[in-house]
């Protein structure tokens, strides 16, 4: 299967202040990529998504930006919140394929 | 209901022992997908279904690990003769489209299991 076998890297962002997450996706194939946030005893829930014929996508208090030409995604969210405390999936899809990331653990502190 | 159930949401058992693990999908949802979490880490895929076929089992470890799905609705995953590797937390998804991954992934809040 897809495994994704790497321990969480985490990042610690102060409340109030933006915070970004970063993911590199493996196939420049990938048509489609959605963002999922994972708080703590819960499954993953679905935050926003991006097409490949996009760059930049906004939701409320998120952005989403997809570079092609590197292959990375970036997830954007302003003035964080103790409730965005979470684990961050990007996923990309690829051939009908789902292939998640590795997960970011995010910690805001109050 | 109007998420993805799982039951049971904890489950302890002992190595060697079988166990089933339950799913309900959103009501009307066609795809369905098992993954698997270990702690602190990412989201290892198992198997999709499409109604009640599997046409991808990939992600499955070993043949102690087997699914079905029934009425294109409900799906069991069953581990035989659990292992101490096997505990994860185990996490059951639905969608609506029919066409795989082309539509979001509703997580249920997941399957605890520990092997003892």
């Amino acid at each position: 299967g897809e495994s994704v076998g790497l321990h969480l890297p985490t990042l610690s962002v102060q409340e109030g202040d933006n915070s970004i997450i970063n993911c590199a996706y493996s196939n420049s194939a990938s048509d489609y990529f959605i963002w999922y946030k994972q708080e703590s005893g819960k499954g993953p829930q679905f935050i926003i998504d991006i097409r490949s014929n996009m760059d930049k996508r906004q939701g409320q208090r998120v952005t989403v930006l997809l570079n092609k030409t590197v292959k990375h995604l970036s997830l954007q969210i302003a003035a964080t919140q103790p409730g965005d405390s979470a684990v961050y999936f990007c996923a990309e899809i690829v051939y009908d394929k789902v292939i998640f990331g590795p997960g970011t653990s995010l910690s805001v502190i109050p | 209901g109007a998420g993805v159930s799982q039951s049971p949401s904890n489950k302890v058992t002992e190595k060697g022992k079988d166990v089933e693990l339950r799913c309900d999908p959103i009501s009307g949802h066609t795809a369905l997908y098992w993954y698997r979490q270990s702690l602190g880490q990412g989201l290892e895929f198992l198997i999709y279904f499409q109604g009640n076929s599997a046409p991808d089992k990939s992600g499955l470890p070993s043949d102690r690990f087997s699914a079905e799905r029934t009425g294109g609705s409900v799906s069991t995953l069953t581990i035989q003769r659990t292992q101490q590797e096997d505990s994860a937390v185990y996490l059951c998804a639905s969608s609506s489209r029919t066409k795989r991954d082309q539509e979001t992934q509703y997580f249920g809040p997941g399957t605890r299991l520990l092997v003892l």
